[in-house]
């Protein structure tokens, strides 16, 4: 089955750490994004990339960091920079950009120890 | 700021009823979508309706849009407990490569 996955579903990051989430998808979709999302808030984008070996910023993509060296995958590192990292980050992929819907992964929930 | 502003915030209603929520939003669109949350999950894609359209369903999903008042309504009708989660609108702008996501309302259906 076609879709988008996300891991870790949970990690703990300690202060001055990097992480990194990773994001596959099998969709053969061109665009991936990755949004961040707190309690009872909207969804922020990060970063997103069009095309493999591209990306661009979001509203928020300082302290975080990406790379698209394949269609495939997204990975996301936080870094630690990040001074607020704990949140929800969630991972989408899409075809011919906002045309048509996202395909979001599950999720993976970071919490600073 | 792009984002659009869903309202009600909350919504509780008894099963059976219907749901109405709307979202408003600032710059001109190619489309406006409508996706569901469930609580901790990944959003999935329920809807899309394009700046040309007014209306569009789906199943038990009534979509409006009015693109002179920049707003967009999602009728749920004969609402389940299962419809329970929350709901955000995302518009795709004029000349934009990504969608902007709206605050969402949670909505709660009492069986």
């Amino acid at each position: 089955d076609g879709g988008i996955t996300q891991s870790p579903k949970y990690l703990f990051r300690k202060e001055g750490q990097n992480v990194t989430l990773s994001c596959e998808q099998n969709l053969n979709h061109d665009a991936m994004y990755w949004y961040r999302q707190d309690p009872g808030q909207g969804l922020r984008l990060i970063y997103y990339s069009q095309i493999v070996n591209d990306f661009q910023k979001g509203d928020i993509a300082e302290g975080y960091s990406v790379s698209r060296e394949k269609k495939e995958s997204f990975p996301l590192t936080v870094t630690s920079a990040q001074k607020n990292p704990t949140a929800f980050y969630l991972c989408a992929s899409s075809n011919q950009g906002t045309r048509h819907g996202y395909t979001f992964g599950s999720g993976t929930r970071l919490t600073v120890v | 700021s792009q984002q659009g502003e869903e309202d009600p915030q909350a919504l509780s209603i008894q099963e059976g009823e219907n749901a109405t929520m709307n979202c408003s939003y600032k710059t001109s669109i190619n489309n406006l979508q409508w996706y569901r949350q469930n609580s901790g999950r990944g959003l999935v894609h329920l809807i899309l309706i394009r700046s040309n359209e007014r209306e569009k369903h789906s199943g038990r999903l009534r979509v409006t849009l009015d693109t002179s008042k920049k707003s967009s309504s999602l009728l749920i009708t004969a609402s389940r407990a299962a419809d329970t989660a929350s709901y955000f609108c995302a518009t795709g702008p004029t000349g934009a490569n990504n969608l902007f996501f709206g605050t969402g309302t949670r909505l709660t259906v009492i069986p």
